[in-house]
């Protein structure tokens, strides 16, 4: 089974530019998870999705905002960046209603310079 | 609000030794679940260890294996036998039995001294 995908890997923006970043969940895989990994602040939850459907959000701006498909598949957009977004995006999925663990992506890193 | 800590930054230890990472929480929650994820440098998070909280027996996973003190809300990673693929990011995480939000801490950097 193919693992959690992420793309792009690598991505540089500018200042007040807004991106797209994507991710694949595992086949079967309903919950979408977002974390912002910067260091020294670990893992930051963002959102989560399920059935297209967002369940729980973390503490972050409405500059962050997130979809997830039909088939699973999330996007995570963020509006209006910041020097301070940069950092490693972390997508996480796992089974369904009461999973156990998640599986975690290889993360985009973004750099807003 | 569930917090999740990690005191020690920077951990070392050499080649075959055994080491142990901290890691403490704050839930009023009495069914939980908590990890121990690891995320080498190649940055992709594996899961280690899991630990249900109603469950008094402590988990292991070949050479790892944890200390799970629910009262003290205190979840240590033991890695016995350790080599130089342990080296990595090791996070603590909690969940609860309801919802999918995961807390994590900051995390421990373990150097692995051949």
């Amino acid at each position: 089974k193919a693992g959690v995908t992420q793309t792009p890997r690598y991505l540089i923006k500018t200042r007040g530019q807004q991106v797209t970043l994507s991710c694949s969940p595992i086949s079967g895989h309903r919950s979408v998870s977002w974390y912002q990994q910067t260091p020294g602040q670990g893992l930051q939850f963002l959102f989560e999705y399920f059935s297209e459907t967002q369940r729980n959000k973390g503490n972050f701006p409405g500059r962050f905002s997130g979809r997830q498909f039909s088939n699973s598949r999330s996007e995570m957009n963020v509006s209006t960046l910041e020097l301070g977004d940069s950092a490693l995006y972390l997508c996480a999925s796992s089974v369904g209603d009461k999973p156990y663990e998640q599986y975690f992506g290889p993360g985009t890193r973004l750099t807003v310079t | 609000a569930q917090t999740v800590t990690q005191s020690q930054p920077e951990m070392s230890v050499q080649e075959a030794e055994t080491v142990t990472l901290s890691c403490t929480y704050d839930t009023s929650e009495s069914d939980y679940y908590l990890f121990w994820y690891k995320q080498p440098p190649s940055r992709q998070m594996i899961l280690v260890i899991r630990q249900e909280a109603y469950k008094q027996q402590n988990a292991t996973e070949n050479r790892f294996s944890v200390n799970f003190q629910k009262a003290a809300k205190s979840f240590s990673l033991k890695i016995s036998d350790s080599q130089l693929g342990d080296a990595a990011m090791y996070f603590c995480a909690y969940r609860m039995n309801t919802g999918n939000q995961f807390y994590f801490g900051t995390g421990t950097s373990l150097t692995v001294i051949p």
